[in-house]
Protein backbone atom coordinates (compact mmCIF):
# COMPACT_ATOMS: atom_id res chain seq x y z
CA UNK A 1 0.00 0.00 0.00
CA UNK A 2 1.76 3.27 -1.60
CA UNK A 3 -0.87 5.22 0.86
CA UNK A 4 -2.38 7.30 -1.83
CA UNK A 5 -5.48 5.53 -2.35
CA UNK A 6 -7.93 5.97 -5.85
CA UNK A 7 -11.32 4.96 -6.28
CA UNK A 8 -12.90 3.18 -7.55
CA UNK A 9 -10.69 0.37 -8.98
CA UNK A 10 -12.53 -0.10 -12.13
CA UNK A 11 -15.51 1.37 -14.14
CA UNK A 12 -17.16 1.13 -16.97
CA UNK A 13 -19.52 3.31 -18.60
CA UNK A 14 -21.16 4.48 -21.90
CA UNK A 15 -20.07 7.19 -24.49
CA UNK A 16 -21.57 10.20 -23.46
CA UNK A 17 -21.49 9.44 -19.95
CA UNK A 18 -19.41 11.32 -17.47
CA UNK A 19 -17.68 9.81 -14.58
CA UNK A 20 -15.69 11.12 -11.23
CA UNK A 21 -12.71 10.17 -9.72
CA UNK A 22 -11.09 10.02 -6.69
CA UNK A 23 -7.61 10.39 -5.35
CA UNK A 24 -6.71 11.21 -1.30
CA UNK A 25 -2.57 11.66 -1.29
CA UNK A 26 -0.76 10.17 0.99
CA UNK A 27 -0.64 11.51 4.60
CA UNK A 28 1.33 15.08 5.13
CA UNK A 29 1.51 15.52 0.97
CA UNK A 30 0.27 18.75 -0.43
CA UNK A 31 0.44 18.05 -3.73
CA UNK A 32 -1.83 16.24 -6.45
CA UNK A 33 -0.73 15.35 -9.87
CA UNK A 34 -3.42 12.96 -12.17
CA UNK A 35 -2.14 11.00 -15.59
CA UNK A 36 -3.01 9.50 -17.92
CA UNK A 37 -1.50 6.19 -19.12
CA UNK A 38 -3.02 4.38 -22.93
CA UNK A 39 -1.06 2.01 -24.62
CA UNK A 40 -0.60 4.76 -27.47
CA UNK A 41 0.45 7.73 -25.88
CA UNK A 42 2.24 6.06 -22.77
CA UNK A 43 1.92 7.95 -19.30
CA UNK A 44 0.32 11.49 -19.90
CA UNK A 45 0.52 14.26 -17.35
CA UNK A 46 -2.86 15.53 -16.85
CA UNK A 47 -2.77 18.46 -14.29
CA UNK A 48 -1.32 19.39 -10.72
CA UNK A 49 -2.66 20.59 -7.38
CA UNK A 50 -0.63 21.95 -4.36
CA UNK A 51 -2.88 22.49 -1.56
CA UNK A 52 -5.83 23.52 -3.28
CA UNK A 53 -4.95 25.74 -5.99
CA UNK A 54 -3.92 24.51 -9.71
CA UNK A 55 -0.13 24.89 -10.58
CA UNK A 56 0.37 23.07 -13.93
CA UNK A 57 -1.83 21.50 -16.61
CA UNK A 58 -0.66 19.17 -18.93
CA UNK A 59 -2.58 17.96 -22.02
CA UNK A 60 -5.72 17.80 -20.59
CA UNK A 61 -8.63 18.09 -22.28
CA UNK A 62 -11.38 20.44 -21.93
CA UNK A 63 -13.49 17.85 -21.35
CA UNK A 64 -11.71 16.70 -18.78
CA UNK A 65 -11.43 18.92 -14.87
CA UNK A 66 -9.85 18.45 -11.30
CA UNK A 67 -10.15 20.08 -8.07
CA UNK A 68 -8.41 19.42 -4.71
CA UNK A 69 -10.63 19.89 -1.66
CA UNK A 70 -9.45 21.65 1.68
CA UNK A 71 -8.90 18.42 2.81
CA UNK A 72 -6.33 17.60 0.25
CA UNK A 73 -8.60 14.99 -1.58
CA UNK A 74 -8.58 15.56 -5.38
CA UNK A 75 -11.60 14.29 -7.95
CA UNK A 76 -11.06 14.44 -11.84
CA UNK A 77 -13.81 14.67 -13.67
CA UNK A 78 -13.92 13.13 -17.28
CA UNK A 79 -17.23 14.03 -19.43
CA UNK A 80 -19.07 13.49 -22.83
CA UNK A 81 -16.52 10.19 -22.63
CA UNK A 82 -15.49 8.86 -26.13
CA UNK A 83 -13.87 5.10 -26.94
CA UNK A 84 -10.34 7.02 -26.80
CA UNK A 85 -10.69 8.28 -23.24
CA UNK A 86 -10.43 4.36 -22.38
CA UNK A 87 -7.65 4.15 -20.33
CA UNK A 88 -5.57 3.92 -16.44
CA UNK A 89 -6.03 7.02 -14.36
CA UNK A 90 -3.45 7.36 -11.94
CA UNK A 91 -2.83 9.78 -9.51
CA UNK A 92 0.15 10.87 -8.03
CA UNK A 93 1.33 12.71 -4.68
CA UNK A 94 4.22 14.56 -3.28
CA UNK A 95 5.46 16.57 -0.08
CA UNK A 96 5.82 19.70 -2.03
CA UNK A 97 4.72 22.10 -4.25
CA UNK A 98 7.11 22.97 -7.38
CA UNK A 99 10.14 21.33 -5.90
CA UNK A 100 7.87 18.24 -5.49
CA UNK A 101 9.65 16.47 -8.52
CA UNK A 102 12.89 16.39 -6.85
CA UNK A 103 11.30 13.93 -4.49
CA UNK A 104 9.85 11.39 -6.69
CA UNK A 105 6.03 10.93 -6.55
CA UNK A 106 4.10 8.24 -4.82
CA UNK A 107 1.49 7.36 -7.09
CA UNK A 108 -2.01 5.36 -6.77
CA UNK A 109 -3.30 1.83 -7.65
CA UNK A 110 -4.86 3.89 -10.28
CA UNK A 111 -8.53 3.78 -12.05
CA UNK A 112 -9.28 1.72 -15.10
CA UNK A 113 -11.41 2.84 -17.11
CA UNK A 114 -13.33 1.48 -20.08
CA UNK A 115 -15.96 3.53 -22.43
CA UNK A 116 -17.99 1.61 -24.01
CA UNK B 1 11.17 21.13 -23.40
CA UNK B 2 12.57 17.73 -21.89
CA UNK B 3 12.58 14.12 -23.98
CA UNK B 4 12.88 10.81 -22.99
CA UNK B 5 13.65 7.60 -25.00
CA UNK B 6 14.04 3.82 -23.77
CA UNK B 7 15.36 2.08 -26.21
CA UNK B 8 14.19 -1.78 -25.76
CA UNK B 9 10.33 -2.06 -25.70
CA UNK B 10 11.20 -5.54 -24.13
CA UNK B 11 14.18 -6.96 -22.77
CA UNK B 12 13.60 -11.02 -21.93
CA UNK B 13 16.67 -12.41 -19.26
CA UNK B 14 17.19 -15.13 -17.63
CA UNK B 15 17.08 -15.63 -14.01
CA UNK B 16 20.07 -14.64 -12.22
CA UNK B 17 21.20 -12.97 -15.30
CA UNK B 18 22.80 -8.97 -15.16
CA UNK B 19 20.58 -7.25 -16.91
CA UNK B 20 20.57 -3.36 -18.44
CA UNK B 21 17.57 -1.21 -19.20
CA UNK B 22 18.65 1.84 -21.18
CA UNK B 23 17.44 5.18 -21.00
CA UNK B 24 18.74 8.48 -22.94
CA UNK B 25 17.13 12.04 -22.53
CA UNK B 26 17.05 15.04 -24.39
CA UNK B 27 17.71 18.43 -22.46
CA UNK B 28 19.57 21.73 -22.56
CA UNK B 29 19.44 22.27 -19.00
CA UNK B 30 20.16 20.08 -16.00
CA UNK B 31 17.68 17.64 -15.13
CA UNK B 32 16.66 15.83 -12.51
CA UNK B 33 16.13 11.59 -13.26
CA UNK B 34 14.51 8.96 -12.24
CA UNK B 35 13.20 5.09 -13.11
CA UNK B 36 9.95 4.03 -11.61
CA UNK B 37 8.89 0.63 -11.94
CA UNK B 38 5.26 -0.65 -12.46
CA UNK B 39 4.25 -4.23 -11.27
CA UNK B 40 0.97 -5.65 -12.68
CA UNK B 41 -2.24 -3.99 -11.34
CA UNK B 42 -0.37 -1.51 -9.59
CA UNK B 43 0.80 2.09 -9.76
CA UNK B 44 4.67 3.44 -10.36
CA UNK B 45 7.34 3.32 -7.57
CA UNK B 46 9.84 5.29 -7.53
CA UNK B 47 13.02 2.85 -7.46
CA UNK B 48 15.97 5.86 -7.72
CA UNK B 49 16.43 8.97 -8.48
CA UNK B 50 19.61 10.94 -9.65
CA UNK B 51 19.49 14.63 -8.27
CA UNK B 52 23.14 15.70 -8.20
CA UNK B 53 26.49 14.20 -6.73
CA UNK B 54 27.39 10.93 -7.10
CA UNK B 55 26.69 10.23 -10.62
CA UNK B 56 26.29 6.64 -9.98
CA UNK B 57 22.90 6.04 -7.49
CA UNK B 58 21.83 2.78 -5.79
CA UNK B 59 18.43 1.92 -5.29
CA UNK B 60 15.61 -0.24 -3.73
CA UNK B 61 15.15 -4.19 -4.77
CA UNK B 62 19.11 -4.29 -5.49
CA UNK B 63 18.82 -2.18 -8.90
CA UNK B 64 21.35 1.24 -9.73
CA UNK B 65 21.54 3.53 -12.34
CA UNK B 66 24.60 5.88 -13.66
CA UNK B 67 24.23 9.37 -14.49
CA UNK B 68 26.07 10.07 -18.01
CA UNK B 69 26.28 13.98 -18.80
CA UNK B 70 28.25 13.76 -21.98
CA UNK B 71 25.93 10.75 -23.46
CA UNK B 72 22.68 12.21 -21.57
CA UNK B 73 21.85 8.97 -20.51
CA UNK B 74 20.56 7.28 -17.26
CA UNK B 75 20.55 3.40 -17.96
CA UNK B 76 18.99 1.26 -15.39
CA UNK B 77 21.22 -1.78 -13.83
CA UNK B 78 20.93 -5.00 -12.01
CA UNK B 79 23.89 -7.38 -11.49
CA UNK B 80 20.91 -10.54 -11.08
CA UNK B 81 17.46 -10.81 -11.23
CA UNK B 82 14.96 -12.84 -10.20
CA UNK B 83 11.47 -13.80 -11.30
CA UNK B 84 9.73 -11.04 -9.61
CA UNK B 85 11.57 -8.24 -10.86
CA UNK B 86 9.35 -9.06 -14.12
CA UNK B 87 7.57 -5.88 -14.49
CA UNK B 88 7.29 -2.70 -16.63
CA UNK B 89 10.54 0.28 -16.35
CA UNK B 90 9.88 4.17 -16.96
CA UNK B 91 12.11 6.33 -16.64
CA UNK B 92 11.56 10.10 -16.30
CA UNK B 93 13.48 13.39 -16.42
CA UNK B 94 12.35 16.98 -15.24
CA UNK B 95 14.17 20.05 -15.24
CA UNK B 96 15.80 21.03 -12.29
CA UNK B 97 14.86 24.83 -11.39
CA UNK B 98 12.28 24.62 -14.56
CA UNK B 99 8.93 22.97 -15.54
CA UNK B 100 9.38 20.69 -12.85
CA UNK B 101 6.87 17.98 -14.20
CA UNK B 102 8.47 15.16 -14.98
CA UNK B 103 8.67 13.30 -18.68
CA UNK B 104 8.02 9.94 -18.59
CA UNK B 105 9.76 7.07 -21.72
CA UNK B 106 7.31 4.68 -23.04
CA UNK B 107 8.65 1.90 -20.50
CA UNK B 108 10.75 -0.98 -20.78
CA UNK B 109 8.95 -4.50 -19.97
CA UNK B 110 11.66 -6.76 -18.55
CA UNK B 111 10.72 -10.13 -18.86
CA UNK B 112 12.57 -12.64 -16.31
CA UNK B 113 12.51 -16.23 -17.10
CA UNK B 114 13.84 -19.41 -15.11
Amino acid sequence: DSGVTQTPKHLITATGQRVTLRCSPRSGDLSVYWYQQSLDQGLQFLIHYYNGEERAKGNILERFSAQQFPDLHSELNLSSLELGDSALYFCASSVAGNQGASYGYTFGSGTRLTVV
Amino acid sequence: AQSVTQLDSQVPVFEEAPVELRCNYSSSVSVYLFWYVQYPNQGLQLLLKYLSGSTLVKGINGFEAEFNKSQTSFHLRKPSVHISDTAEYFCAVSISGGSYIPTFGRGTSLIVHP
